[in-house]
This record gives structure tokens, sequence and C-alpha cells, in this order.
């Protein structure tokens, strides 16, 4: 059965801090590795990771991918209050079904 | 921007009845999932859809659920006979190229 795992499962920081979520996979057939921000209901897509050691970026997030070591890092650089969030790393596997984390709760305080 | 839309919002119902979840995927879109979330646990995946049939399903998915694509424009999600533990939130989603975008979820309750 595949497996995502992360790490921490929360974490509480002060505005203006840089956060690192771990995530570590076990899984057959990799298609993809993806980080999802989930807020109060839907998980809203953030990155989708494929190729080893290819940093995707998007403002002042951004996420890399060992496929080596089977682990994936979402870095939060000067949070803000509105980055307070779940964020979800999930495999997606064949037939695109995603097999998800439980998410580390971030919570960022002014 | 379009987006996936689920209906309803919320469900009450009482164990052993009937509820069909429904979900506008994005137009364009050809694959389309359902996960749930039970409080305070990760998302699951129930089912994929392409092509007018399930292409894969999980062990959650068992004969008291099925999906339809009913019209060009809708895809449903049926328990025939809800327990207390199909207490849960449940995601649709519609894929393009290698990304899936989520609804807002239906949160359905089983008293």
């Amino acid at each position: 059965e595949d497996k995502v795992v992360q790490s921490p499962l929360s974490l509480v920081v002060h505005e203006g801090d840089t956060v690192t979520l771990n995530c570590s996979y076990e899984v057959t057939n990799f298609r993809s590795l993806l980080w999802y921000k989930q807020e109060k209901k839907a998980p809203t897509f953030l990155f989708m990771l494929t190729s080893s050691g290819i940093e995707k970026k998007s403002g002042r997030l951004s996420s890399i991918l060992d496929k080596k070591e089977l682990f994936s890092i979402l870095n939060i650089t000067a949070t803000q209050t509105g980055d307070s969030a779940v964020y979800l790393c999930v495999h997606g596997g064949s037939n695109y079904k995603l097999t998800f984390g439980k998410g580390t709760l971030l919570t960022v305080n002014p | 921007e379009p987006e996936v839309t689920q209906t309803p919002s919320h469900q009450v119902t009482q164990m052993g009845q009937e509820v069909i979840l429904r979900c506008v995927p994005i137009s364009n879109h050809l694959y389309f999932y359902w996960y749930r979330q039970i409080l305070g646990q990760k998302v699951e995946f129930l089912v994929s859809f392409y092509n007018n049939e399930i292409s894969e399903k999980s062990e959650i998915f068992d004969d008291q659920f099925s999906v339809e694509r009913p019209d060009g424009s809708n895809f449903t999600l049926k328990i025939r006979s809800t327990k207390l533990e199909d207490s849960a939130m449940y995601f649709c989603a519609s894929k393009w190229e290698e990304t899936q975008y989520f609804g807002p979820g239906t949160r359905l309750l089983v008293l």
C-alpha cells in the first residue's frame, strides 16, 4: 500500500519566519508528488514534482523532490498569517489516484 | 476561473437512508474522482471515473457506493444505505493534464 508521511504534524511560527515542511513516501509506480494547501475546505493545488532536484517556485513558496531518498520539502519564506493552513503532500499514482499524507497544520501568528 | 462545484454543501440523513452527492466538474475535464475525509483524518481516495466507467476504486468503495455521470455535466456519488461511519466530508475532483482540482466538498452527517 502506498504511504505518504509528513512531518511535523503541526507547527506554530511568527510572521516573517521561514518554515520547511517535510514529506517522505513509499509508493509503487511513482508518477508525481504534489503539494496542496487546505484552508477551510477544498485542497488547492500548489505544486507538482516529477523530476528529482528541480525546484518549483511560486512567490514565497518553493518545493523540491529527491527521488533517490524518497522525500520532498515545501519551503515558505517570510510567512504571513494568510499562510496558516494544512499543507498536504500527495502522491499521484496510477490512474492519477491520489494518496494523501496526514498533512502539516501550519499556524502563523502575527 | 472555472471551478468544480458540489451540492449540497451539508447533508444530514438518518442511518439506512440513501444519499446522492452531486458534483459538476470543470467542463472539458475527462477524469473525475471522489475522495472522503473523516473528521480529523486524512483525505482518502474512493473512486476514479473515465469514459463513463470506473477506472479504479478503493476498498472503501464497496457495494453500497455507486457513481454515475447521468448527463454531460453532473457526476454523482450515491450511498445506498448510509451507516454512521459514512459521516465525512466528500470531495469531488476533476483532472486536467496531471492536476486534480477539488470542489468545496459536501459534509455528510449520518445520525
